[in-house]
């Protein structure tokens, strides 16, 4: 069976600074795993996803995650918040056997809020 | 190519009622996920569904439920409508078994339920 944890429900930054959103996963397979981003009142968007070729991962606006199997994580990172990042992040686990269909796992969410 | 779409955008029922929310998945894609984001209670796995059946469904009564399609779009059905049932539905289509296939996500549909 496979878990999704995102270890901080909110978390404020003040603009320029750093980002981290830390995700923690279990997965009997081999796992997919991805971050969405939910802005207020929008459907979720993929920032990236983790392909087994590289585990340092490069996504839209900046942001970053490194895949740590040891560690079982998959914390998302940005060198420095922008305003418009403000918004609901999501850790996601996909799995299953190669060739069957796959379930989504979701973390509950971290909010991202950045402070002037 | 057009992604997911979901219809109703907006629905407002009264308790009691039954809700039917629609969704099209991406061409192609023939896995479709219901989830229920709720104000403060994060997004909840309702339903999964690929190839016409239903694989695997979330901790919600059995007024919750659905089918695939043969075209693969999925219809939501929620009976009985309660007050809080109200939130926003999101459907999200994928394909089959590749590894490291993303799921895509419409829009939502806003229920209120009054």
């Amino acid at each position: 069976a496979q878990s999704v944890t995102q270890l901080d429900s909110h978390v404020s930054v003040s603009e320029g600074t750093p980002v981290l959103l830390r995700c923690n996963y279990s997965s009997s397979y081999s796992p997919s795993l991805f971050w969405y981003v939910q802005h207020p009142n929008k459907g979720l968007q993929l920032l990236l996803k983790y392909t087994s070729a590289a585990t340092l991962v490069k996504g839209i606006n900046g942001f970053e995650a490194e895949f740590k199997k040891s560690e079982t994580s998959f914390h998302l990172t940005k060198p420095s918040a922008h305003m418009s990042d403000a918004a609901e992040y999501f850790c996601v686990v996909s799995e299953g056997e190669l060739g069957s269909a796959r379930q989504l796992t979701f973390g509950s969410g971290t909010q991202l809020t950045v402070l002037p | 190519e057009a992604g997911v779409t979901q219809s109703p955008t907006h629905l407002i029922k009264t308790r009691g009622q039954q809700a039917t929310l629609r969704c099209s998945p991406i061409s192609g894609h023939t896995s479709v996920y219901w989830y229920q984001q709720a104000l403060g209670l994060g997004l909840q796995f309702l339903l999964w569904y690929d190839e016409g059946e239903e694989r695997n469904r979330g901790n919600f009564p059995p007024r919750f439920s659905g089918r695939q399609f043969p075209n693969y779009s999925s219809e939501l059905n929620v009976n009985a409508l309660e007050l809080e049932d109200s939130a926003l539905y999101l459907c999200a289509s994928s394909s089959l078994g590749a590894q490291n296939t993303e799921a895509f996500f419409g829009q939502g549909t806003r229920l209120t339920v009054v």
